[in-house]
């Protein structure tokens, strides 16, 4: 069965460029995270989605960055005007939990890794 | 800010040796999970703890949650190069359990 699929897996970017990175939940999971893996770091949570709901943002450094997930499927993680510490693996989980207390498995993508120059 | 930290950091030792890393925080998480994460994939979950003093094992992996839920360890068991990768703990707490923080990691490197 397919599991979560990131797209692009590489993107350079020049500094001041938007970019946007893809995310392919598994079919029928209703939560859907985002997570930053900085370089010799673990992975730092971004922003929640239930459905096509965002219940938590809280996690976005700024507000240059933006997700959405408009049908409750795949999602998009925008960013504008990158900047060189923007610089990251950014990795998209997804789970079958249906509230926020609950806890199911993620299921993580390989990730797109952002180069920002 | 609830913190885990990892140690050690780098640990590179022979096939057939035995090993624990370790998962420290001065928080009390309500579950904890280990994770596997290889180059250029994303991280795979190994186990999930969830009560103080649990004990878990995988093969020859042990995976043990500390009675007040702050701590865990990871033991393996005469190591194998293919169990080289960064190990990764994470924790989730109270009513935000999706909400996973994450240690830095231990980077394990087995040589055969």
């Amino acid at each position: 069965g397919a599991g979560v699929s990131q797209s692009p897996r590489y993107k350079v970017a020049k500094r001041g460029q938007d970019v946007a990175l893809r995310c392919d939940p598994i079919s029928g999971h209703v939560s859907l995270f985002w997570y930053q893996q900085a370089l010799g770091q673990g992975p730092e949570f971004l922003t929640y989605f239930q459905n096509e709901a965002q219940l938590d943002k809280s996690g976005l450094p700024s507000d240059r960055f933006f997700a959405e997930r408009p049908e409750g499927s795949v999602s998009t993680l925008k960013i504008q005007r990158t900047q060189q510490e923007d610089s990251a693996v950014y990795l998209c989980a997804s789970s079958l939990a249906r509230n926020r207390g609950s806890y199911n498995e993620q299921f993580f993508g390989p990730g797109t890794r952002l180069t920002v120059l | 800010t609830q913190l885990l930290e990892q140690s050690p950091q780098f640990l590179s030792i022979q096939e057939g040796e035995n090993l624990t890393v370790y998962c420290n925080s001065s928080s009390v998480f309500s579950s904890l999970q280990w994770y596997r994460q290889e180059p250029g994939e994303g991280p795979v979950l190994l186990v999930t703890v969830v009560t103080g003093g649990e004990v878990k094992k995988l093969k020859r992996l042990t995976f043990q949650f500390g009675d007040a839920r702050k701590d865990s360890s990871l033991h393996i068991t005469a190591a194998q190069p293919g169990d080289t990768g960064l190990y990764l703990c994470a924790g989730g707490s109270g009513g935000s359990n999706y909400k996973l923080t994450f240690g830095k990691g231990t980077l394990l490197t087995v040589n055969p």
